[in-house]
């Protein structure tokens, strides 16, 4: 079975903190993501990655940075807590297009972020 | 304009009745579709892909207008485990990026 392993179902952070949540995949796949979802606005993508080292901004990266060290690992974290990034996040991966047509992204059961 | 639109619902049917989705997308570069199932407080998961004209799977058919720039999601004989919320997904090659609709909800009454 995939396994994608987010870090943490629940968090309660307070408004300043410095915030880390971890992604980690089994599959061996060159892309990652990290989404963000809140009622009304559905998904949208904060960061990616293409591979090791190597990140691109998604639609909404204010607030946020990301860190790829390992291929397995994407890391996202939020410098500074702010009460408008409480969300849940879910981070996704998928095989890069040059491995075949395989765009299905296996998604992580996600964090529910709170920010007091 | 949002690069993927969808009528956010709520959808009440009964059960066994036949239920249609459509999402429409802005993006002409999107060569790809989904429709991912996401369940209250669950991640989203694969339900179809839609790569031509359209895909069939069992109770549920997928359609593609390019034309039109919209997909469509057919469920057929609905059952109460249907009820979720059904995520519209565009896929544009060059970016390799994906772009989500903000959902549909479908709640299948007995």
């Amino acid at each position: 079975d995939v396994k994608v392993t987010q870090s943490s179902r629940y968090l309660v952070k307070r408004t300043g903190e410095k915030v880390f949540l971890e992604c980690v995949q089994d599959m061996d796949h060159e892309n990652m993501f990290w989404y963000r979802q809140d009622p009304g606005l559905g998904l949208r993508l904060i960061y990616f990655s293409y591979d090791v080292k190597m990140k691109e901004k998604g639609d909404i990266p204010e607030g946020y940075s990301v860190s790829r060290e390992k291929k397995e690992r994407f890391s996202l974290i939020l410098e500074s807590a702010s009460t408008n990034q409480t969300s849940m996040y879910l981070c996704a991966h998928t095989p890069s297009r040059d491995r075949g047509r395989n765009e299905k992204l296996f998604f992580g059961s996600g964090t529910q972020l709170s920010v007091l | 304009r949002k690069e993927v639109e969808q009528d956010p619902g709520p959808f009440n049917v009964p059960e066994g009745a036949t239920v249609a989705f459509n999402c429409t997308y802005s993006n002409s570069a999107s060569q790809s579709f989904f429709w991912y199932r996401q369940d209250c407080r669950k991640e989203p998961k694969l339900l179809m892909s839609v790569y031509s004209s359209g895909n069939e799977d069992g109770r549920f058919t997928a359609q593609l207008n390019r034309a039109s720039q919209y997909i469509s999601l057919l469920i057929r004989d609905s059952k109460l485990s249907d009820s979720a919320t059904y995520l519209c997904v565009a896929h544009n090659f060059g970016n390799e990026k994906l772009t989500f609709g903000t959902g549909t909800r479908l709640t299948i009454i007995p």
